[in-house]
């Protein structure tokens, strides 16, 4: 079964430290997500991609936050300066093509900032 | 800005009682989705429903949309310990990018 593989599982840096978080979606699906879920709280949206671009973005998809996909496969979440309030869990997510399709999410990466 | 209240946020119940769980908001949603989450693993979608009143089952799950098309339930019957964890409902926001907007999870217990 396909499935959205997130690469580190775990990730602790020092504040300051620029992290790359990676995703590899599902093959021949076209639209990519980045969310995340602070412990103990609800899932957030954080941006959304399709075509190339970013298509929408939240209010915490501040400056520090990047989104690229550079070889068609792979689907990375960068932010620049962490800051405490980063540490959380990051999912990747993809959907195909069509209305009401279903978003499959990755394990996700707890970014751990010390 | 579209919101989701979900009801409650923690039950704790015996083997074989039915519960039920409550996904609320004053927005439309072109779709609704209901998700399980497990410890340190991503959501996985349990079901999604699109037509106002719409039932669907799974199993001992019961989801039903508002006919309004802005609240659902997630109705279990006979609940197991199996069923122990985090639902999630999530709704299609409305800008047509196909982001998903959660309510804050209602985790569950059932005790054997």
């Amino acid at each position: 079964e396909p499935e959205v593989t997130q690469t580190p599982s775990h990730q602790v840096t020092q504040m300051g430290q620029e992290v790359i978080l990676r995703c590899v979606p599902i093959s021949n699906h076209l639209y990519f997500y980045w969310y995340r879920q602070i412990l103990g709280q609800k899932v957030e949206f954080l941006v959304s991609f399709y075509n190339n671009e970013i298509s929408e973005k939240s209010e915490i998809f501040d400056d520090q936050f990047s989104v690229e996909r550079p070889d068609g496969s792979n689907f990375t979440l960068k932010i620049r300066s962490t800051k405490l309030e980063d540490s959380a869990m990051y999912f990747c997510a993809s959907r195909g093509q069509g209305a009401h399709t279903e978003a499959f999410f990755g394990q996700g990466t707890r970014l751990t900032v010390v | 800005t579209q919101l989701l209240e979900q009801s409650p946020q923690f039950l704790s119940i015996q083997e074989g009682e039915n519960l039920t769980v409550y996904c609320n908001s004053s927005s439309v949603f072109s779709s609704l989705q209901w998700y399980r989450q497990e410890p340190g693993e991503g959501p996985v979608l349990l079901v999604t429903v699109v037509t106002g009143g719409e039932v669907k089952k799974l199993k001992r799950l019961t989801f039903q949309f508002g006919d309004a098309r802005k609240d659902s339930s997630l109705h279990i019957t006979a609940a197991q310990p199996g069923d122990t964890g985090l639902y999630l409902c999530a709704g299609d926001g409305s800008s047509n990018t196909g982001k998903l907007i959660f309510g804050q999870g209602t985790t569950l217990q059932v005790k054997p």
